[in-house]
């Protein structure tokens, strides 16, 4: 099966760093996303990670072992509009392409001033 | 357009009732996608279309569920017979080539929000 873990809730002060982890256990692999969803609009793209190691952006960065099965979400300097739920999601191989998304239920972070 | 729309944004419907979903998927985008969000809950996949290949239909929950696409591009779910537990956010999503990589990021569309009282 199909199982992809990240804690349901996470708080954080403005300023501050918070490291949001992914665990996956799935058929094949083939990259990994991570992005970010304020309530009630579309996940916007924050990154990609295929290869092991550290992908930095920005203030955002992202972490991935595949031998572990595990990625993280690195995001510094908070800010309140980082408040937003951020999905981890595994691309897996099947019939005809690689491209299909597997999604965590994601993680509600939310930065307090 | 500059992104994945998608109509209409809300609906609300009655039990048994049919609906259809559309999404208008980025220009020259071959790639698309749909999924389901329940309050509180991930991303679930539904179905995929790639160019002129068979849709990977095994995220349809149920034959009450259909998707077509036609000429590569705007698709259209459809729901038959709506049940209550099928009331949630429907993303659509495209992407350009569905070869694996960075340019095969999924954008995704801002949902219509289905209500089945």
């Amino acid at each position: 099966g199909q199982n992809i873990d990240q804690p349901t809730e996470m708080t954080a002060t403005e300023g501050a760093i918070v490291q949001i982890n992914c665990t996956y256990q799935t058929s094949g692999f083939n990259g990994l996303f991570w992005y970010q969803q304020h309530a009630g609009e579309a996940p916007t793209f924050l990154s990609y990670n295929v290869l092991d190691g550290l992908e930095e952006k920005g203030r955002f960065s992202s972490f991935l072992s595949r031998s572990k099965g595990y990625s993280y979400l690195l995001l510094k300097e908070l800010q309140m509009k980082d408040s937003a739920s951020y999905l981890c999601a595994v691309r897996v191989g099947f019939s005809g392409g690689y491209n299909k998304l597997i999604f965590g239920a994601g993680t509600r972070l939310a930065v307090h001033p | 357009g500059a992104g994945v729309s998608q109509s209409p944004s809300n609906k609300v419907t009655e039990k048994g009732k049919d609906v259809e979903l559309r999404c208008d998927p980025i220009s020259g985008h071959t790639a698309l996608y749909w999924y389901r969000q329940s309050l509180g809950q991930g991303l679930e996949f539904l179905i995929y279309f790639q160019g002129n290949s068979a849709p990977d239909k095994s995220g349809l929950p149920s034959d009450r569920f259909s998707a077509e696409r036609t000429g590569g591009s705007v698709s259209t779910l459809t729901i038959q017979r709506t049940q209550q537990e099928d009331s949630a956010v429907y993303l659509c999503a495209s992407s350009f080539v569905a070869a694996g990589g960075p340019k095969d990021t999924q954008y995704f569309g801002p949902g219509t929000r289905l209500t089945v009282l």
